[in-house]
């Protein structure tokens, strides 16, 4: 088992540019969940994907958007970016039993730079 | 508004002593409480966990114990080594109904030396 994985590990972004983010969950697992771990302190919710669906979003700006696909996978994009969006983002996987949600597990992370 | 607290933000502790994490939440509808560890440069990786159903939960020498009136909860780490130094978190969340966000405390530094 992968587990959940992330690409790229690693990019640097002038502002203004957009980025586009990737997640592959652990098998088996149906609902992915997006974090931005800014330096020194812990993740902050950005979105949840389910179905497809954005199902809850934290608080973050439009410019932040995702998608997920049929497979499960999921993107995470940010545009306009700004020097504060510089920041460890990190994907998340559970899997959906009814209205429970099991634990969550953590990619990586994709470290973004913008200058 | 921060809902979940995180305390110290850092400790140092010998080899074979004992680190305590604690952790304050407020939202009393949290129903999930897990621990995360994480490395320089990695994800955060699940520890342990526990749901309020129980006061205390062991895995190895890692133990939570949980105090519902409170609304506190604390990680130890017995006999710790140096291959623990790393960030700890401590988390809450729903775990149904539509709202199981992870809401993360700041983490605590943790170095353990030889």
């Amino acid at each position: 088992d992968a587990g959940v994985t992330q690409s790229p590990t690693h990019l640097i972004k002038t502002r203004g540019q957009q980025v586009t983010l990737r997640c592959s969950p652990k098998s088996g697992h149906d609902t992915v969940s997006w974090y931005q771990q800014a330096l020194g302190q812990g993740p902050q919710f950005i979105f949840q994907y389910y179905e497809e669906e954005e199902r809850q979003r934290g608080n973050f700006p439009d410019r932040f958007s995702g998608h997920q696909f049929p497979n499960y996978s999921s993107e995470l994009n940010v545009n306009a970016l700004l020097l504060g969006d510089s920041a460890l983002y990190l994907c998340a996987s559970s899997f959906r039993q009814g209205s429970f949600l099991a634990e969550a597990f953590f990619g990586q992370g994709t470290r973004l730079t913008v200058v | 508004q921060q809902q979940v607290k995180q305390s110290p933000q850092s400790l140092i502790v010998q080899k074979g002593g004992i680190s305590i994490i604690n952790c304050a939440y407020e939202n009393t509808a949290f129903d999930y409480f897990p621990w995360y560890q994480q490395f320089p440069g990695k994800g955060p990786a699940l520890l342990i966990a526990i749901r309020p159903d129980v006061s205390e939960k062991k895995e190895g020498r890692f133990t939570i114990s949980f105090n519902k009136s409170a609304k506190q909860f604390s990680l130890h780490i017995m006999d710790s080594q140096p291959g623990d130094s790393a960030t700890y978190f401590c988390a809450a969340s729903k775990s149904q109904g539509g709202s199981e966000k992870l809401v993360f405390g700041k983490g605590m530094k943790l170095t353990v030396n030889p």
